[in-house]
């Protein structure tokens, strides 16, 4: 069965530094997978997104994805946090053709000043 | 471009009244995914649609629970008979195809609490 592990619930990180956000996953197949962002009060915002090619994905707000397929994960990265960067990042796998999602627990990040 | 737009933002029902929540998918889209997220939890799957019809609803609770999507108007999830462990938020999301690999767009989901 698959599953999507998000090791850490909570990281504080201090304005300016780097933050590694952990996502591994359990799929039969090469996954599609993909890193959103919820803000309080508010949906999910797509980060980014792995298909195939590049196994390093670049998306929205500064955010970068490197998927490793020897170690089974897909790990966001982002060289210099701002504050508006404090939220719950979700880790998904496309977990069937039909497009459905499987997430992982969630990762809330506090930035402090 | 209008998003997914989901309303209620808050519903506040007592248990043992009916609960309806209503998507509308972006536009173009005729691909719509309800997804329950619990205090302290990820986003679980409960049901796929397309347009008067229902694809996957493997996530979807045996009974009280039930969702549509008719050809004309927003997809509902519908929740009879409510339980105090139904409190959640509920998000849609809607896609134009249902491949794999289409990002998926949510709408800023119901919160739903059950006094």
């Amino acid at each position: 069965a698959q599953s999507v592990t998000q090791p850490d619930i909570h990281i504080t990180v201090s304005e300016g530094a780097s933050l590694e956000l952990r996502c591994n996953y359990s799929y039969g197949a090469t996954p599609y997978l993909f890193w959103y962002v919820q803000s309080p009060g508010q949906g999910l915002q797509l980060l980014l997104k792995y298909f195939s090619g590049d196994t390093l994905v670049q998306g929205i707000k500064g955010f970068e994805a490197e998927f490793k397929r020897s170690q089974s994960s897909f790990n966001l990265r982002k060289p210099s946090v701002h504050w508006s960067d404090a939220a719950e990042y979700f880790c998904a796998v496309g977990a069937d053709s039909w497009g459905k999602l499987q997430f992982g627990a969630g990762t809330q990040v506090v930035v402090t000043p | 471009n209008a998003g997914v737009m989901q309303n209620p933002r808050h519903l506040v029902r007592r248990r043992g009244q009916e609960a309806r929540l209503r998507c509308s998918p972006m536009k173009g889209h005729s691909h719509v995914y309800w997804y329950r997220q619990l205090p302290e939890e990820g986003l679980k799957f409960m049901v796929y649609l397309q347009k008067e019809n229902i694809i996957d609803e493997s996530g979807m609770p045996k009974e009280r629970f039930s969702a549509e999507f008719p050809k004309e108007g927003p997809s509902i999830l519908r929740i009879q008979q409510v339980v105090r462990g139904d409190s959640a938020a509920y998000f849609c999301a809607s896609s134009p195809r249902s491949d794999g690999n289409q990002p998926q767009h949510f709408g800023d989901g119901t919160r739903l609490s059950i006094l």
